[in-house]
């Protein structure tokens, strides 16, 4: 099935745990996105990698470390997580100018 | 650099009614302009984007939206609303040419009574 998965769907986290959050894509798609969304602010870039093996920084990558050893993969970790990053997180891909999203992973730091 | 401004956190219409949703951009080089919708519960999905030509965009599920670059706009619209539009809405811009990271507004939230 052609697409983006993420994993987990959702997921409550104690605070100072570790956490990955898994992005996989089988389109091929050289570039990929990490956004955070919350209510009121709308999307948020936290971090891009345009192709495999570069990653950059976004407008909040704070307490995030992605990394990006192949196409298809584009994990994002909370090393420390606090209950600031209780969010709703997506995944993109892109193609051309246009972006895919994946159906998001829910995330509850307490 | 660039921005999004969304008017209106909520947008409220009854069924058959004309919807508008408001977005206003800025943006230091020539924008590339997107709507996106986003179901309860799911990821975002593209309706509609320029580029550059025409200035009147049609997208899907019968929305359209006009870059107008005198008011830096890219208004929304829809001439009869559905049920089954009742989404959040979102306005993106990125700058053309150069690296693709685009940023997005708020977000306004349709609402659609019967």
């Amino acid at each position: 099935i052609a697409g983006i998965t993420q994993a987990p769907t959702s997921q409550i986290l104690a605070a100072g745990r570790r956490m990955t959050l898994r992005c996989t894509q089988d389109m091929r798609h050289n570039a990929m996105y990490w956004y955070r969304q919350d209510l009121g602010l709308g999307l948020r870039l936290i971090h891009y990698s345009n192709t495999a093996g570069t990653t950059g920084k976004g407008e909040v990558p704070d307490g995030y470390s992605v990394s990006r050893a192949n196409t298809d993969d584009f994990p994002l970790t909370l090393a420390s997580a606090v209950p600031s990053q209780t969010s709703v997180y997506f995944c993109a891909t892109r193609e051309g100018i246009e972006q895919f999203f994946g159906p998001g992973t829910r995330l509850t730091v307490l | 650099a660039q921005s999004v401004t969304q008017l209106g956190s909520h947008v409220s219409v009854s069924e058959g009614a004309l919807v508008l949703l408001r977005c206003n951009y800025s943006s230091s080089v020539p924008p590339y302009l997107f709507w996106y919708v986003q179901y309860p519960n799911q990821g975002l999905q593209l309706l509609l984007k320029y580029t550059t030509g025409a200035t009147l965009v049609k997208g899907i599920n019968g929305f359209e939206a006009e870059f107008k670059k005198s008011e830096t706009s890219f208004h929304l619209t829809k001439p009869s609303a559905h049920m089954s539009d009742a989404a959040e809405y979102f306005c993106a811009v990125s700058a053309s040419g150069g690296s693709y990271r685009p940023t997005f507004g708020r977000g306004t939230s349709l609402i659609v009574h019967p």
